[in-house]
């Protein structure tokens, strides 16, 4: 079965610093795979994602992730922290079957953003 | 564009109590439609998806259930509510031949 793992519940960078946030899969084939930022009582925002092709995928907001397929990962990365990036960060991949084509999430990172 | 709404924003109903969450498409023809839980503190759960009118499957059992009355709305509903019920719905959708996936603002359901 197709899982995902984000191993950081959460994480606490101060503003300018730079950002990493893990995501592992686990999946029978490439899969398609997604990042998605949520804010407090809000939806989910689509922040990148990444089909086929050049493995470093850029996003809204001076986000980028890499597809490492040795690795199983997707991580999410952004150079320079802003404090309006606090929010909680999930990874999912998809589809799990052409007849399903639903998303697998991962249980999310919270981030903190510290002056 | 296109857009998704959900409605109601915030719910708060008593145990055995009906429910009706609704959430409706714009700009866009055939999508595929989902819901999904998100219980505090973790991620999200699929519970049905649609690929047309009438099509509904359900990935998990319990006292809620789906319908698809028209090309662009899903109603997510239950004969009576339980506590564990309690949760954020979100509402998704996507292009027929597409997989990414585009959430709706959410309802916050509480169950007293």
């Amino acid at each position: 079965a197709q899982s995902v793992t984000q191993p950081d519940i959460h994480i606490t960078v101060s503003e300018g610093a730079s950002l990493e946030l893990r995501c592992n899969y686990s999946y029978g084939a490439t899969p398609y795979l997604f990042w998605y930022v949520q804010s407090p009582g809000q939806g989910l925002q689509l922040l990148l994602k990444y089909f086929s092709g050049d493995t470093l995928v850029q996003g809204i907001k001076g986000f980028e992730a890499e597809f490492k397929r040795s690795q199983s990962s997707f991580n999410l990365r952004k150079p320079s922290v802003h404090w309006s990036d606090a929010a909680e960060y999930f990874c999912a991949v998809g589809p799990m079957d052409t007849g399903r084509r639903a998303l697998t999430f991962g249980s999310g990172t919270r981030l903190q953003v510290q002056p | 564009s296109q857009t998704i709404h959900q409605w109601p924003a915030t719910l708060v109903q008593p145990v055995g109590s009906p429910l009706s969450l609704e959430c409706t498409v714009e700009g866009t023809s055939n999508p595929n439609l989902y819901w999904y839980r998100q219980a505090a503190g973790r991620g999200l759960q699929l519970l049905f998806y649609s690929v047309g009118i009438g099509q509904i499957s359900s990935e998990v059992p319990q006292n809620l259930s789906a319908s698809r009355p028209q090309d662009r709305q899903f109603i997510l509903s239950s004969k009576k509510l339980l506590l564990s019920d309690s949760g954020f719905y979100l509402c998704a959708w996507s292009g027929a031949l597409q997989e990414t996936q585009y959430f709706g603002p959410g309802t916050r359901l509480l169950v007293l």
